[in-house]
């Protein structure tokens, strides 16, 4: 199956500061990326979709400002969460899918800690 | 009422045991469906896709899916304590806008 880096894998920061979270598909090219949230013992949570070259689509409820999305390149897409609070504090992963489309595929997290 | 439902568990079988997972879901437009597995920590790991109905098999792991029901599952045969993860469906339309998943079932393989 086609494989999606993310980076890093856990991150722990104070509180104000902001942390950027890398996606990349290293074996094809993702058109379409997305970002989810989870929460312990919750299913997936889904914050935006981002598309090669296009501002990110955000889901009701979360804050465009807090979660810079930018998908600058058929292979990367950057999270960054700013001014970071312990609210913040998450499990984010990342997914993917071809120009095909039919198929996602996920990186395998980046778990954050805000103290 | 949820696009996709899927029964939490946890799930506890002995090993050896055959698994079956199950969803259901509303939308008559879902083609395409996905079954992932999610250890701790972890991403989730795609499994099996099927599209549109029938039957799908790759080792011990075998996906149905029956759109006259909307009705999906997997079946794990001879299952193994390295099993034990969170197993998730998803599915998607044609258009691929967004994926919808189920909430996941725990399943827990005893030695």
């Amino acid at each position: 199956g086609a494989v999606v880096s993310q980076h890093p894998s856990w991150v722990i920061c104070k509180s104000g500061t902001s942390v950027k979270i890398e996606c990349r598909s290293l074996d094809f090219q993702a058109t379409t990326m997305f970002w989810y949230r989870q929460f312990p013992k919750q299913s997936l949570m889904l914050m935006a979709t981002s598309n090669e070259g296009s501002k990110a689509t955000y889901e009701q409820g979360v804050e465009k400002d807090k979660f810079l999305i930018n998908h600058a390149s058929l292979t990367l897409s950057t999270l960054t969460v700013t001014s970071a609070h312990p609210e913040d504090s998450s499990f984010y992963i990342c997914s993917a899918r071809g120009e095909v489309g039919e198929k996602l595929f996920f990186g395998s997290g980046t778990q954050l800690s805000v103290l | 009422q949820k696009e996709v439902e899927q029964d939490p568990g946890p799930l506890s079988v002995p090993e050896g045991a055959i698994v079956s997972l199950n969803c259901t879901y509303s939308n008559s437009a879902f083609q395409y469906f996905m079954w992932y597995r999610q250890y701790s920590r972890k991403g989730p790991e795609l499994l099996m896709y099927t599209y549109s109905s029938g039957n799908k098999e790759d080792g011990r792991f075998t996906a149905q899916v029956d759109k006259s029901s909307k009705y999906i599952s997997l079946f794990i045969r001879d299952s193994q304590p390295s099993d034990s993860a969170t197993y998730l469906c998803a599915m998607s339309a044609r258009n691929f806008n967004k994926f919808y998943f189920g909430s996941g079932t725990k399943l827990n393989v005893k030695p």
